[in-house]
């Protein structure tokens, strides 16, 4: 299994200024997904994060709004830039098992809550 | 998008099982079936997964149709703790690594004492 960790566990901050999460994994993955829960809603996947490599981004996320940091197998970085309320939600960090593992199963973080004033 | 259709909304009695269906009637050959839930304001939590035969853990069963096209969790004994937003979600094997679990809408089951 995975347990993982994100910090801060929820912030309040102003519109115009920008936040970033951190994600840590006790192990190492291959591929590390970010996803957005607006209130009241279900989850919408972000974007992938491969170590390594520039993120791939789902239709209606772009890199200058949500850059993406992957320095190594264990660790992940979101920043939500030039906040809006609009990007009030919880921001989930997940993992799946690489290859030839024995569990089928995606982990996922406990979620950080931003609230954009 | 999502490839399941579930009831948004369940009530069930506490001590009685809860019965959440789901329909993925597009699922293909190498799809599987994965129940998750999310307890208020927390990280998605796994439940139980299959392809093709009914599964059963320690927390609950899932009952898979012969065409594939449809399934059902079960929780035997539903508790107060198991009020939830339960997620049924189609998709392939996740220990490629490479593919994330996309999430509909799901069903929010209220267990009632």
């Amino acid at each position: 299994s995975a347990v993982i960790s994100q910090k801060p566990s929820r912030d309040i901050c102003q519109r115009g200024t920008s936040l970033t999460i951190q994600c840590q994994v006790d192990s190492q993955v291959t591929m590390m997904f970010w996803y957005r829960q607006q209130p009241g809603q279900s989850l919408t996947l972000i974007a992938t994060a491969n170590q390594g490599s520039e993120a791939t981004y789902e239709s209606g996320f772009v890199i200058d709004k949500f850059p993406i940091s992957r320095p190594n197998l264990t660790f992940s970085t979101l920043t939500v830039s030039n906040m809006s309320p609009e990007d009030s939600s919880i921001y989930l960090c997940s993992v799946a098992p690489g290859g030839g593992a024995v569990y089928n199963e995606q982990f996922f973080g406990p979620g950080t809550r931003l609230t954009v004033l | 998008d999502a490839k399941t259709t579930q009831p948004p909304s369940m009530d069930c009695a506490e001590g009685r099982a809860a019965n959440l269906p789901c329909n993925h009637s597009t699922i293909s050959g190498n799809e599987y079936v994965y129940w998750y839930r999310q307890i208020h304001s927390q990280g998605p939590q796994y439940i139980i997964h299959g392809l093709k035969n009914n599964e059963t853990n320690e927390m609950a069963s899932l009952i898979i149709t012969e065409d594939r096209k449809s399934s059902t969790l079960i929780l035997p004994h539903a508790t107060l703790r198991d009020t939830a937003v339960y997620y049924c979600i189609v998709g392939p094997r996740l220990n490629s690594g490479n593919t994330p679990l996309v999430f509909g809408k799901g069903t929010r089951l209220s267990v009632i004492a």
